[in-house]
């Protein structure tokens, strides 16, 4: 089973700022990393495929980036509505494995 | 609009049974890959199975295998999970999600199916 690590477990950032999302992944899982938004009550949405990837309708201020086992999402100008918690996914084989995820807060 | 509403999430005794169903829309359901993933209170994203578009591959994670059952019926456009000895750690929110592309990531998903396991 391949361990994915979010970092850190909470980030503050202002809004207008940048902030860096990170995930490890215990062994390489090449690209095939995505990367997922939820906001409380709500399902959580597709950001990112293939690591750096934006899906249909996700705003450029959000990027990805890495390959192997480290991997980054940049949101580059925080706004209001991107206060949420973030999750990384591997889909290199079948059993499919998400991090604990990173919950991002107005600081 | 592709819409995917899941149904079926209820409280259940330990090792009680269950079955979740998805009723899907706005897509060729029968192209797809569908999975269940699940979402323990307070907690993180768990993925539990999957189903080829044809029902021909099905996979499970370690947590469930042997005990919960993925189906679909394509005539019907719905993805089922038959969930067997019901556990408490089984207690989630249960989603039906939708493969982009058949390589394991999810751009659609339900808005979820409370399964609460308690005596």
């Amino acid at each position: 089973e391949i361990v994915m690590t979010q970092s850190p477990a909470t980030l503050s950032v202002s809004p207008g700022e940048r902030a860096t999302l990170s995930c490890r992944a215990s062994q390489s899982v090449s690209s095939n990393l995505a990367w997922y938004q939820q906001k409380p009550g709500q399902a959580p949405r597709l950001l990112i495929y293939g690591a750096s990837t934006r899906a249909t309708g996700i705003p450029a201020r959000f990027s990805g980036s890495g390959s192997g086992t480290e991997f980054t999402l940049t949101i580059s100008s925080l706004q209001s509505e991107d206060f949420a918690v973030y999750y990384c996914q591997q889909y290199n084989n079948w059993l499919y494995s998400f991090g604990q995820g990173t919950k991002l807060e107005i600081k | 609009e592709v819409q995917l509403v899941e149904s079926g999430g209820v409280v259940v005794q330990p090792g009680g049974s269950l079955r979740l169903s998805c009723a899907a829309s706005g897509f060729t359901f029968d192209d797809y890959t569908m999975h269940w993933v699940r979402q323990a209170p307070g907690k993180g994203l768990e993925w539990v199975s999957l189903i080829s578009w044809d029902g021909g591959s099905t996979y499970y994670a370690d947590s469930v295998k042997g005990r919960f059952t993925i189906s679909r019926d394509n005539s019907k456009n719905s993805l089922y999970l038959q969930m067997n000895s019901l556990r408490t750690e089984d207690t989630a929110l249960y989603y039906c999600a939708k493969d982009k592309t058949g390589f394991g990531y999810f751009d659609y998903w339900g808005q979820g199916t409370l399964v609460t396991v308690s005596s």
